[in-house]
């Protein structure tokens, strides 16, 4: 199975500020990663697929990139309904689809 | 507009059953795979099994083979979810997911409490 390491597992900023999230796969993985976030008391929602591919509706402030073993999603200009749990995952070899130990965003 | 909504959650002793459904609307639920991710208290998101759109194949995660069983009715638009011989670790929040392709995971409901305790 592929295991998903996810860094930092909380974090917090301030309005406006840029982040960034960190996933590690233990095998190359080929862009098949996914990224959701879910809000307090919320059901997870897709933010992003194929590392990189911005899901409808999807503000444009997220973003996503990376290769091999190493992903990243990133936030321009923290709002304040981004605060957040947020997961990777990965679908290029399954079953399992393995998610990412997630990271809570919180604002400073 | 894509719609899941579980039902059947609730407190069940440890080695009893529990059935949990998923009711899709807004989109053409036969054409799609699905999955059942739980979440548990506190705790990250974990897959748990999935069904192709025919449901003709099914995949489980191993500490639920031979315990849960994935199933649907395209008829009805339901998703499907057995749970037998239930243990305390399966206490969770159960989601249903569509899956956009090769295990993308594009619409959640809202989910399902099961917990597992005596």
């Amino acid at each position: 199975d592929i295991q998903m390491t996810q860094s930092p597992a909380s974090l917090s900023a301030s309005l406006g500020e840029t982040v960034t999230i960190e996933c590690r796969a233990s095998e190359d993985i080929y862009n098949g990663l996914a990224w959701y976030q879910q809000k307090p008391g919320k059901s997870p929602q897709l933010l992003i697929y194929n590392a990189n591919s911005l899901h409808t509706g999807v503000p444009s402030r997220f973003s996503g990139s990376g290769s091999g073993t190493q992903y990243s999603l990133k936030i321009n200009s923290l709002q304040s309904e981004d605060v957040a749990s947020y997961f990777c995952q990965q679908y290029y070899d399954y079953p399992p689809w393995t998610f990412g130990g997630g990271t809570k965003l919180e604002l400073k | 507009e894509v719609q899941l909504v579980e039902s059947g959650g609730g407190l069940v002793q440890p080695g009893r059953s529990l059935k949990l459904s998923c009711a899709a609307s807004g989109f053409t639920f036969s054409n799609y795979g699905m999955h059942w991710i739980r979440q548990a208290p506190t705790k990250g998101l974990e897959w748990v099994a999935s069904i192709s759109p025919s449901g003709g194949s099914t995949y489980y995660r191993d500490s639920v083979k031979g315990r849960f069983t994935i199933s649907r009715d395209n008829a009805k638009s339901t998703l499907y979810l057995q749970m037998d011989s239930l243990r305390s670790e399966d206490t969770a929040t159960y989601y249903c997911a569509t899956d956009r392709g090769a295990g993308v995971m594009d619409a959640w409901g809202q989910g399902a409490s099961v917990t597992v305790s005596s």
